[in-house]
């Protein structure tokens, strides 16, 4: 069974712009989840969502949305990219029940410049 | 405030010398607890889940524990491809069906050959 894929793998933007990320969960996996990991701060939950609705929210500004479509594929969106907003974003799938284990993608390595 | 912390930070052991890494947690209701590895540039893999105080899991050199308020990981022998960071998450419940996980910031293992 194929694991969880993230494009793109590597992406360099500049301040101001915003970017989209993809994530493509486990098949049969419903429930998707996205983290940002930075040295200084570790693993960060950003949102969940399952069947297409948001289901958890995390501390980070509105600048960070997502959405998940029909097929359980999902998107973040960054806007107005910060110099701070430089991560790893992770996104991790999982069954639809609360409790089960999560699986993480390789993730996409953002660059601000 | 519902917390993970990881001890130590990082840990140097020589090949074959058995050591245990701590995840100790306050939260409100435990629904889980997971382990992961991660290796530089990579998502994190699933290695355990543990559920209830007194749940043991093993895998090759690795052994997880639970108890009320901490988990352990054993590595027994460990080799030299053990050598990565070992992640520590909860899940809380918070009476709703969410997957967010809560991590710690993780021990970096080297084994030395």
């Amino acid at each position: 069974k194929a694991g969880v894929t993230q494009t793109p793998r590597y992406l360099i933007k500049t301040r101001g712009q915003q970017v989209t990320l993809s994530c493509s969960p486990i098949s049969g996996h419903r429930s998707v989840s996205w983290y940002q990991q930075t040295p200084g701060q570790g693993l960060q939950f950003l949102f969940e969502y399952f069947s297409e609705t948001q289901r958890n929210k995390g501390n980070f500004p509105g600048r960070f949305s997502g959405r998940q479509f029909s097929n359980s594929r999902s998107e973040m969106n960054v806007s107005t990219l910060e110099l701070g907003d430089s991560a790893l974003y992770l996104c991790a799938s999982s069954l639809a029940r609360a409790g089960e284990t999560q699986y993480f993608g390789p993730g996409t390595r953002l660059l601000v410049l | 405030e519902d917390q993970v912390t990881q001890s130590p930070e990082a840990l140097r052991l020589q090949e074959g010398e058995s050591s245990s890494l701590n995840c100790s947690y306050t939260v409100s209701g435990l629904r889980g607890l997971f382990w992961y590895r991660q290796d530089p540039g990579k998502g994190p893999e699933f290695l355990f889940t543990l559920y209830s105080a007194g749940e043991e899991k093993e895998k090759e050199r690795l052994k997880a524990t639970l108890t009320k308020k901490e988990s352990f990981l054993h590595i027994t022998a460990p080799k030299p491809e053990d050598s990565a960071t070992y992640l520590c998450a909860v899940q809380v419940n918070y009476g709703g069906a969410t997957n967010k996980l809560i991590f710690g910031t993780g021990t970096l293992l080297a084994v030395q050959p």
